[in-house]
């Protein structure tokens, strides 16, 4: 089945630089490949995610980029600022676009802490 | 907006009972997940249910049952709670193959 390995485990991170959170997957017909948030005691959120065909997707501060021949896809975080902090995950998932479920296979987290 | 809803937001019970965690959503949707989840292991897939009376198992089921009678209700069984199933579990749902909305979780420890 799929892996999915995320680092760094933890990031800290000076308010207003960047951060990098990097996954590699092991399946190479997985296609979609979404990040979430989890705020403390919160669920995680949905905030960006990007398909096998497109290489890059941008929203605002944030952006994800896909390498499918090293089957590995980043998550991009510009201008950091103090409710940026959380714990990010990465997820990978096979499927095709008939699919009715989404069975995603999670790394395991980042815990990004931005500092004033 | 989806609003996932479970029924505790901590639970404390003793080895060998039998535990009930409840998750409805309102959005019609037509799947429903439980995830495990572990400080280093990230969110792991107990079983999951793309309709009402189906069920699949996920990844880590062992242990663990579920029931969805009705398709805005998925509950999750552990029939003899171990002190091992302490965790933080998570109900999701979605419709279709994307998005995943989550409960805000029930911290379950098994004394």
């Amino acid at each position: 089945g799929e892996n999915v390995e995320q680092h760094p485990s933890t990031l800290s991170v000076q308010e207003g630089d960047s951060a990098v959170i990097k996954c590699t997957y092991s399946d190479s017909a997985s296609n979609y490949f979404p990040w979430y948030k989890q705020e403390l005691g919160k669920g995680p959120q949905l905030i960006i995610d990007i398909r096998s065909n497109v290489g890059e997707k941008k929203d605002q501060r944030i952006a994800v980029t896909l390498n499918k021949t090293a089957k590995h896809f980043s998550l991009h975080i510009t201008e950091t600022q103090p409710e940026d902090s959380a714990v990010y995950f990465c997820a990978a998932s096979r499927g095709v676009p008939t699919d009715s479920w989404g069975k995603l296979q999670f790394g395991a987290g980042t815990q990004v802490v931005v500092t004033p | 907006d989806v609003k996932v809803t479970q029924s505790s937001r901590y639970l404390v019970k003793r080895t060998g009972e039998k535990v009930f965690l409840e998750c409805v959503q309102d959005m019609d949707h037509e799947n429903m997940f439980w995830y495990r989840q572990d400080p280093g292991l990230g969110l792991r897939l107990i079983y999951f249910s793309y309709d009402v009376k189906m069920k699949e198992k996920g990844d880590i089921p062992e242990g663990y049952s579920v029931s969805r009678e009705k398709k805005e209700r998925f509950s999750l069984i552990l029939e003899s709670a171990s002190t091992n199933q302490t965790s933080m579990y998570l109900c999701a749902s979605s419709q279709g193959r994307a998005k995943l909305f989550f409960g805000s979780g029930t911290q379950l420890s098994v004394l």
